[in-house]
């Protein structure tokens, strides 16, 4: 198993153009989640899909758009990037059913926005 | 919502030495407290947890504590080894909310040999 996986792993963007992360787990996982990590400032949920066609806000969704493709693949997407976006992209997936809370975390998208 | 205070922020420690991390939250009715450790450049990984109805647990060098009446709980590494270095975070998660983690803003841990 690949576990969760992320491309790109790096990214360089200019102010106002637009990307999308993408992300696949084959581990099952019905919840998926995005996350952004600053220094000094932990891992911050953007965006989160408890279950294949569902997604919710999370702490920091502005700026940010989310499509649930299907069960295995969870995409971000930035339509118009800002300098603020700057940030390391982790997804992750879990299965809470399991009777589990364990997030899995994927590699991480490094992005720089000029 | 849920807001999770970590601390210290950095913590350097001879190896061999104990560490120990604390973190604070909020709700009440939060039930399952993860660690998680990232290591330079890598992806943060479960290290322990622990839920609600649990006072401490332990995996060998690694033991976690929970106070639900102070609402804190701490991660407690003993002999301290090189490779312990890493950046550790605490999470918090209420129940009823899917699986939404709130986290702490991360520890700096330097084991020094």
């Amino acid at each position: 198993n690949a576990g969760v996986t992320q491309t790109p792993k790096f990214q360089v963007l200019k102010t106002g153009q637009s990307m999308t992360l993408q992300c696949a787990q084959d581990m099952n996982h019905n919840s998926m989640y995005w996350y952004r990590q600053d220094p000094g400032m932990g891992l911050r949920l953007i965006y989160y899909s408890a279950s294949e066609g569902t997604t919710d806000k999370g702490e920091v969704p502005n700026g940010y758009n989310v499509s649930r493709l299907n069960k295995r693949e969870f995409s971000l997407r930035l339509e118009s990037a800002a300098p603020s976006q700057t940030s390391v992209y982790f997804c992750a997936s879990s299965e809470v059913e399991a009777g589990t809370d364990t997030q899995y975390f994927g590699p991480g998208t490094r992005l720089t926005v000029l | 919502g849920e807001n999770v205070e970590q601390h210290p922020s950095t913590l350097s420690v001879q190896e061999g030495d104990s560490a120990v991390i604390k973190c604070t939250y909020s709700d009440s009715a939060s039930n399952y407290f993860p660690w998680y450790k990232q290591e330079l450049g890598k992806r943060p990984q479960l290290i322990i947890d622990i839920r609600s109805n649990v006072g401490e647990k332990k995996d060998q060098r690694i033991a976690v504590t929970l106070n639900k009446t102070a609402k804190h709980f701490s991660l407690h590494i003993t002999e301290t080894q090189p490779e312990d270095s890493a950046v550790y975070f605490c999470a918090a998660k209420k129940a009823g909310y899917g699986n939404k983690l709130v986290f702490g803003a991360g520890t700096i841990l330097r084991v020094k040999s």
